[in-house]
């Protein structure tokens, strides 16, 4: 079955490390986003990518950083400035000019330690 | 700027009981209004998309509609497998390319 796969489910960072979050998805979807999902907030979205080695910051970038080497893959790092990164991170893609909606990922629970 | 409500913030309605949730939007210039569902720990689920006004879609015990100024979702006869959040978000023409904004969701509890 196509979709969207985001490893690992669950991630624990020490304080100053980078992590890297894993987006991958079978559906040849041409764009890619990530969200960060915190209580009592709306999804916010940090990064976007439309075509393969093409990225477009979000509203909430800073302290983030993608790749979009395949089209097939997206994945997200959180480095050490971003000081506030315990959050649920999904992933999303969709087919250019197509308003079906997003299709989401499983999403990767972030929690500091 | 683009913005999206949704209310109630949480929802408890017995096992049978119809009601409505609400997403108030301001947007300029609507090109979609997304409904999803979401069920905890994981990703939300696609359920519908609206995009003018009078426009209604349904699904199963669920039907969304929407005005110029905000979206509901119905539902009938709600079961215990209703229970969940149900997101708004809404896309509007002056926003950055495939952008979406979404509203805090719903939490649905429906109880047997």
């Amino acid at each position: 079955d196509g979709g969207i796969t985001q490893s690992p489910k669950y991630l624990f960072r020490k304080e100053g490390q980078n992590v890297t979050l894993s987006c991958e998805q079978n559906l040849n979807h041409d764009a890619m986003y990530w969200y960060r999902q915190d209580p009592g907030q709306g999804l916010r979205l940090i990064y976007y990518s439309q075509i393969v080695n093409d990225f477009q910051k979000g509203d909430i970038a800073e302290g983030y950083s993608v790749s979009r080497e395949k089209k097939e893959s997206f994945p997200l790092t959180v480095t050490s400035a971003q000081k506030n990164p315990t959050a649920f991170y999904l992933c999303a893609s969709k087919r250019d000019r197509d308003n079906y909606g997003y299709t989401f990922g499983s999403g990767t629970r972030l929690t500091v330690v | 700027e683009d913005q999206v409500t949704q209310s109630p913030e949480a929802l408890r309605l017995q096992e049978g009981e119809s009601s409505s949730l609400n997403c108030s939007y301001t947007v300029s210039g609507l090109r979609g209004l997304f409904w999803y569902r979401q069920d905890p720990g994981k990703g939300p689920e696609f359920l519908f998309t609206l995009y003018s006004a009078g426009e209604e879609k349904e699904k199963e015990r669920l039907k969304a509609t929407l005005t110029k100024k905000e979206s509901f979702l119905h539902i009938t006869a709600p079961k215990p497998e209703d229970s969940a959040t149900y997101l708004c978000a809404v896309q509007g023409v002056k926003v950055g390319a495939n952008n979406l904004f979404f509203g805090t969701g719903t939490r649905l509890t429906v109880i047997p």
